[in-house]
């Protein structure tokens, strides 16, 4: 059962463009939403995250969107650049009492062009 | 500072045979998370350890799999009787209170 789906699975942007990933989950109880990026070779690195007190999280080019009535978040990063191409995850988690174990999406491939 | 690290970075074995995968968290940490990434799929959660509590082991696929943290830093995930199916990245992530996580760069098993 996959508790958090996440689309699309890749996308294309055009440099200076807005990429858009989008998440939903299903287990009410998640109360920490975290957004990493992963380079090929490397482990996954926190890029943003949001709790569900907020609708809506911007740091830079990278903005966080939160609908807790619909379950669903994404991540917006403006101004796409090349080297933002990586594979960007969707995570959640159940904070107190959970142990933060996070269940991910199964990632977007983002490949932003020149 | 220096992050988490794992070793080996990469590891072939054939099938049936055991395998020890080690991870070094960020010093301080209490939490520690061991993950697998397979081909074309998100990260799934195999265990948990947070100080001296009794780990949280409900990600592991089967009892073949087991992991053990010594002195509260060094983790250990010990995969016996390896299939091909546990072909796949396993990652390594330390935390030092909730919610960040901070993630090794794996180790890449391949069983023949």
């Amino acid at each position: 059962q996959q508790q958090v789906k996440q689309s699309p699975q890749s996308l294309i942007v055009q440099k200076g463009g807005i990429s858009i990933i989008n998440c939903a989950y299903e287990n009410t109880a998640f109360d920490y939403f975290p957004w990493y990026q992963q380079f090929p070779g490397k482990g996954p690195a926190l890029l943003i995250a949001i709790r569900p007190d907020v609708s809506e999280k911007k740091e830079g080019r990278f903005t966080i969107s939160f609908n807790k009535s619909a379950k669903q978040f994404s991540l917006h990063i403006m101004d796409s650049q090349p080297g933002d191409s990586a594979t960007y995850f969707c995570a959640a988690s159940k904070g107190t009492g959970g142990g933060n174990k996070l269940t991910f999406g199964t990632g977007t491939q983002l490949k932003v062009e020149l | 500072g220096a992050g988490v690290s794992q070793s080996p970075s990469n590891k072939v074995t054939e099938k049936g045979k055991d395998v020890e995968l080690r991870c070094d968290p960020i010093s301080g940490h209490t939490a520690l998370y061991w993950y697998r990434q397979s081909l074309g799929q998100g990260l799934e959660f195999l265990i948990y350890f947070q100080g001296n509590s009794a780990p949280d082991k409900s990600g592991l696929p089967s009892d073949r799999f087991s992991a053990e943290r010594t002195g509260g830093s060094v983790s250990t995930l010990t995969i016996q009787r390896t299939q091909q199916e546990d072909s796949a990245v396993y990652l390594c992530a330390s935390s030092p209170k909730a919610d960040t996580q901070y993630f090794g760069p794996g180790t890449r098993l391949t069983v023949l």
